[in-house]
């Protein structure tokens, strides 16, 4: 089974809609990472959360972490055709106690006018 | 600051052909590595180092080798191209090991005919 999952697996919004993405980590986070890819280029780092409860913002872009430590959300609010890409969580390596990273499945987003 | 810098950003290869692609950080960063990334697969860890001098395998090793003579520089070099390793590269570096998070080149697409 998939070690972090994502919801939905892929979202189609118009312009200006809200929009919320998830990930559930089967182990507790020592950090959750979000980064987002562009279609066919490289991922970019968009937050780190840490702490049980953090939220941060970027723009128009807010994550939080939740008090357990296994479920982050990302919110877009009032969505542009620039939001449009994959979004993916990725955990910390010591969550996992793994050298590599882990990934969600990743959530496709598109925004038409 | 340029982050992190892959090159070639594209590269078409004959099965048998060996080639090296390159990957520089600008920000002191210890922690560097190779990952590619396969439709329905997502990134796998190909190797890591954790410090000039000090390499490791991850998941896919088999066909890949890596050096760390510089914190700066992590090359990957195919030895015998197969069509298998027909795929996206990505490099990332980190600050350290844990809890921090990985920043990512552009990619290289890679095809081997």
């Amino acid at each position: 089974s998939q070690e972090l999952e994502q919801s939905p697996q892929s979202l189609i919004v118009q312009e200006g809609k809200n929009l919320t993405i998830n990930c559930t980590s089967s182990k507790t986070l020592y950090g959750l990472y979000w980064y987002k890819q562009k279609y066919g280029e490289g991922l970019i780092f968009l937050m780190m959360l840490q702490k049980g409860g953090e939220e941060k913002s970027h723009e128009k872009i807010t994550a939080k972490l939740d008090e357990k430590k296994q479920q982050s959300s990302l919110h877009i609010t009032a969505s542009q055709p620039s939001h449009a890409g994959i979004y993916l969580c990725g955990a910390d390596r010591l969550s996992y106690n793994t050298d590599k990273l882990i990934f969600g499945t990743g959530t496709r987003l598109q925004v038409f006018p | 600051n340029a982050g992190v810098t892959q090159t070639p950003k594209f590269q078409v290869l004959k099965t048998g052909q060996s080639m090296t692609l390159q990957c520089a950080q600008d920000m002191n960063h210890e922690y560097m590595s190779w990952y590619r990334q396969d439709p329905g697969m997502g990134l796998r860890l190909i190797h890591y180092s954790v410090g000039a001098g000090i390499t490791d395998q991850g998941e896919v090793p088999n066909g890949y080798n890596v050096s760390r003579s510089t914190t700066e520089d992590f090359p990957l070099r195919l030895l015998s191209a197969a069509p298998s390793q027909t795929s996206v590269y990505f490099c990332a570096s980190s600050f350290d090991r844990g809890n921090q998070p990985q920043h990512f080149g552009d990619g290289t697409r890679l095809s081997i005919l």
